[in-house]
């Protein structure tokens, strides 16, 4: 298995702009989650779904936020409109644990910057 | 907030030393989990250590918890500058299945 595939690696928007953030967990795992990484606040639970279906939006910051499962080997992660604030490593994770593999296994990230 | 909280936020030894990590938490966990996270990278799972576990080896890698103390140990025996990296320790909380990380510890093997 190829892992955790995110994309783009690397992504530099201006302030106000739609931003989707991509990725493909790994065949079978059930569970998906968003986390963002910042140096202030470290690693954040955005949201996570459960065989497609979202479970806890809690960590989402706010509207400008959302996320979407439309099948189990897709989701996307936008930011609408984009602010500076929003600059940050993005992660997406995928999870099996209905097989006892209860670690996560994490995508290479995706850099936003929000100039 | 964080559930986690890793001590020390930094450390620095020489190769050929033994390195240990601390954590410690808050609620009744399901499991805790220790990850790796290399410069500009994702993370990595080291290994996993259920609520009615002691203590787990997994080669160099050796994890204890104490959940009466809510706390949790990572000792990294005979340091290479390889294991130079970031490592997080993460929680999954009684009756859920997210991971809530804590804000890491940086690691650095002096060659």
């Amino acid at each position: 298995d190829a892992g955790v595939i995110q994309s783009p690696r690397h992504e530099v928007t201006e302030m106000g702009q739609e931003v989707t953030l991509r990725c493909k967990p790994i065949s079978g795992h059930d569970y998906l989650f968003w986390y963002r990484q910042t140096m202030m606040r470290g690693l954040e639970l955005l949201i996570y779904f459960n065989n497609n279906v979202p479970i806890d939006d809690s960590g989402m910051p706010e509207d400008r936020f959302s996320a979407k499962m439309p099948n189990a080997s897709f989701s996307t992660l936008k930011i609408q409109p984009s602010e500076p604030r929003d600059s940050a490593v993005y992660f997406c994770a995928s999870s099996d644990p209905g097989q006892g593999n209860y670690g996560y296994t994490f995508g290479s990230g995706t850099r936003l910057t929000v100039v | 907030s964080q559930q986690g909280e890793e001590d020390p936020q930094a450390l620095s030894i020489q190769e050929g030393e033994n390195a240990t990590m601390n954590c410690s938490y808050k609620t009744s966990i399901n499991n805790l989990q220790w990850y790796r996270q290399n410069s500009g990278r994702g993370l990595v799972h080291l290994i996993l250590i259920r609520s009615n576990e002691r203590e787990k080896h997994s080669g160099r890698l050796r994890v204890t918890l104490d959940t009466s103390k809510k706390s949790s140990s990572l000792l990294i025996t005979a340091s290479r500058a390889a294991d130079t990296a970031s490592y997080f320790c993460a929680t999954v909380l009684q009756g859920a299945q997210k991971l809530v990380f804590g804000q890491g510890t940086r690691l650095t093997i002096n060659p």
